[in-house]
C-alpha cells in the first residue's frame, strides 16, 4: 500500500555540518510534501510546502537559506539542514499527498541532534 | 495566529476504561480537522477527516465529533486496550491547500 519512507530516522552531527533528509513516496505519486518540525513538548509546526518541480514555499520565520528544500520528482522530496547549529536540533516529519489534501500520509521522522 | 489546543496532556487509564479527549480550533475559516494516532517511531496513521459541522465518525472502538461553529472535536475511545496507547493529535486545516496547524497530543497509557 501506499507509504511515506523518510531516512535517516536519527541523525547526529557537528556544528557546521550539512544533514540531508530524504522523504520518498512509495507506491504512490506525491504532488505535493509538507515539512514539519517538532521541539520537545510542542506541536508539529509547519516549516514549508514543496509542490514537484517547483520551488518550496516556506512559512514565515523559516530560512529558506537554511532549510533548502528539493522536489525533483513525483516521489522524492529531501530537506538540507545546511550550516547545522545546536539550535536546529529537533525532530523533522514529511508528509505527503495525491493532491487530495484529506488523505495526507506521514514519515516516520527524523530526529536530529547538533553538537 | 491560529491555536489549536489539546486537552488533557497526558492520561493514564485502566485496560477497559472508557475515555475521550477534546481538542479545540479556530471556529473561523475552517475547512477540515484531522486526528492522528501516533505510536512512538512509527508514522502518524489517520484516523478521520471531518469536514461538515455535526460529523460523527466511527472506526472500531474509536469515534468523533465536530462541532466547528464552537470549534471542538471530541475524540473517544471505547473499552480502552494497551494497544490503543499511543499519541492522540488533532489538526486543523483552514484551507484546501494540505497545511495543517496542529495540537500537543494527548498522550494516551492503556495499563492491562
Amino acid at each position: 500500500g501506499a507509504v511515506v519512507s523518510q531516512h535517516p530516522s536519527r541523525v547526529i552531527c557537528k556544528s557546521g555540518t550539512s544533514v540531508k533528509i530524504e522523504c520518498r513516496s512509495l507506491d504512490f505519486q506525491a504532488t505535493t510534501m509538507f515539512w514539519y518540525r517538532q521541539f520537545p513538548k510542542q506541536s508539529l509546526m509547519l516549516m514549508a510546502t514543496s509542490n514537484e518541480g517547483s520551488k518550496a514555499t516556506y512559512e514565515q520565520g523559516v530560512e529558506k537559506d537554511k532549510f533548502l528544500i528539493n522536489h525533483a520528482s513525483l516521489t522524492l522530496s529531501t530537506l538540507t539542514v545546511t550550516s547545522a547549529h545546536p539550535e536546529d536540533s529537533s525532530f523533522y516529519i514529511c508528509s505527503a499527498t495525491t493532491g487530495e489534501y484529506e488523505k495526507l500520509l506521514f514519515g516516520s521522522g527524523t530526529q536530529l541532534s547538533v553538537l | 495566529i491560529l491555536n489549536v489546543e489539546q486537552s488533557p496532556q497526558s492520561l493514564h487509564v485502566q485496560e477497559g476504561d472508557s475515555t475521550n479527549f477534546t481538542c479545540s480550533f479556530p471556529s473561523s475559516n475552517f475547512y477540515a480537522l484531522h486526528w492522528y494516532r501516533w505510536e512512538t517511531a512509527k508514522s502518524p496513521e489517520a484516523l478521520f477527516v471531518m469536514t461538515l459541522n455535526g460529523d460523527e465518525k466511527k472506526k472500531g472502538r474509536i469515534s468523533a465529533t465536530l462541532n466547528t461553529k464552537e470549534g471542538y472535536s471530541y475524540l473517544y475511545i471505547k473499552g480502552s486496550q494497551p494497544e490503543d496507547s499511543a499519541t492522540y493529535l488533532c489538526a486543523f486545516g483552514p484551507s484546501n491547500t494540505g497545511k495543517l496547524i496542529f495540537g500537543q497530543g494527548t498522550t494516551l497509557q492503556v495499563k492491562p
